[in-house]
């Protein structure tokens, strides 16, 4: 069975510091992967997804996430996180394409 | 392109009334869904749709019911609504299965 743990409700970080949003999952096959954003009062929106070529892989507004099998991870990245990414983020897995599950979700705030 | 529409924005309804949330996109996607939103639980399926005339429970199905009569419409039924269906409904279409997908703006639901 599929699963995903996103470590943290809320991260806190200073405008210009680095970005990490902690993903892990659980999958009995190759998973795929994929980082939503989700903005004030609006639906969800892709980031970036793997789906089992590269293993660092780039989104967009200049995030990334790298797939490390051997510790399960996905882990979402940002060299210096600007004030418009205040947001929640979704880290999500899918065994399949009729399946996914999302993690609860991190909340990311950033201090000016 | 409108993308994926929603509607209605908000409703509040009474313990036991029935209504529908509509959804419907213009991309020409095979595949569409509905989440339910709670605060600190993610996003949980509800009911998939693999294509016209097909549709399929998700993690969370009871008390909704759904139809796919065209490729464009996915409504969901609630047919007597109950306190724990307070919520906000996402509705998603992707042309490639569950990963990939495009986000309406959500329905927020109270039932009282």
């Amino acid at each position: 069975a599929q699963s995903v743990t996103q470590l943290g409700s809320h991260v806190s970080v200073s405008e210009g510091a680095l970005v990490l949003l902690r993903c892990n999952y659980s999958s009995s096959v190759p998973p795929y992967l994929f980082w939503y954003v989700q903005y004030p009062n609006q639906g969800l929106q892709l980031l970036l997804k793997y789906t089992s070529a590269a293993t660092l892989v780039k989104g967009i507004n200049g995030f990334e996430a790298e797939f490390k099998k051997s510790e399960t991870s996905f882990h979402l990245t940002k060299p210096s996180a600007h004030m418009s990414d205040a947001a929640e983020y979704f880290c999500a897995v899918s065994d399949n394409w009729d399946k996914i599950i999302f993690g609860k979700g991190t909340r990311l705030h950033i201090l000016p | 392109n409108a993308g994926v529409t929603q509607t209605p924005k908000f409703q509040v309804l009474k313990t036991g009334q029935s209504m529908t949330l509509q959804c419907a996109q213009d991309m020409n996607h095979e595949y569409m869904s509905w989440y339910r939103q709670d605060p600190g639980m993610g996003l949980r399926l509800i009911h998939y749709s693999v294509g016209a005339g097909i549709t399929d429970q998700g993690e969370v199905p009871n008390g909704y019911n759904v139809s796919r009569s065209t490729t464009e419409d996915f409504p969901l039924r609630l047919l007597s609504a109950a306190p724990s269906q307070t919520s906000v409904y996402f509705c998603a279409s992707s042309y490639e299965g569950l990963g990939e997908q495009y986000f309406g703006p959500g329905t927020r639901l109270t039932v009282t």
